[in-house]
């Protein structure tokens, strides 16, 4: 298997451009989540689905960003408008019940200028 | 709420030796698991151990294991004979059992190995 998989690794960007970030989860996995890491703040936790619905996006910053999964092999993370503040590492992970772990892509690093 | 808190920001050690890392942790669950996951350079977020909070066993794999204090709600990670490759940073995370897969991480250690 390939791993959960990320694209683009680097997007550089200008503010109040809209960004769309990518992933495609282990073949088999139902929980999808998106996560940010930041020096600031370290990883957290923006949004996660299961079986292709939004369980959880309470740590979605705000309106600017969106995710979306709209089948069970790929979903987005979009951020419309961006500001500089959203510069960050962006990390896919996906899992299944039976496998007790969360798998990471390699993540996408966003630089808004 | 979870919460995870990794109190050593950096951390050294000399190739070859041991070295411990600390991770205490809140959560009002009573059915947990805990993880230790590295990240190289590479960025590669990687699970090294984990450990199911109903097994007093302490978890180990080859040269990691971990010393889980339930009731200290404490969940170091142990490296012997340190390598050079095991320099990255260090998260621990907590995750409850049910209800909910979110993964709550600790700040993170960043460890260097010296040869």
């Amino acid at each position: 298997d390939a791993g959960v998989i990320q694209s683009p690794r680097h997007e550089v960007t200008e503010m109040g451009q809209e960004v769309t970030l990518r992933c495609k989860p282990i073949s088999g996995h139902d929980y999808l989540f998106w996560y940010r890491q930041t020096m600031m703040r370290g990883l957290e936790l923006l949004i996660y689905f299961n079986n292709n619905v939004p369980i959880d996006d309470s740590g979605m910053p705000e309106d600017r960003f969106s995710a979306k999964m709209p089948n069970a092999s790929f979903s987005t993370l979009k951020i419309q408008p961006s500001e500089p503040r959203d510069s960050a590492v962006y990390f896919c992970a996906s899992s299944s019940e039976q496998v007790n772990e969360q798998f990471f892509g390699p993540g996408t690093r966003l630089t808004v200028l | 709420a979870q919460t995870v808190t990794q109190s050593q920001p950096e951390m050294s050690v000399q190739e070859a030796e041991t070295v411990t890392l600390s991770c205490t942790y809140d959560t009002s669950e009573s059915d947990y698991y805990l993880f230790w996951y590295k990240q190289p350079p590479s960025r590669q977020m990687i699970l090294v151990i984990r450990q199911e909070a109903y097994k007093q066993q302490n978890a180990t794999e080859n040269r990691f294991s971990v010393n889980f204090q339930k009731a200290a709600k404490s969940f170091s990670l142990k490296i012997s004979d340190s390598q050079l490759g095991d320099a990255a940073m260090y998260f621990c995370a907590c995750r409850t059992q049910g209800g909910s897969e979110k993964l709550v991480f600790g700040k993170g250690t960043k460890l260097t190995v010296n040869p």
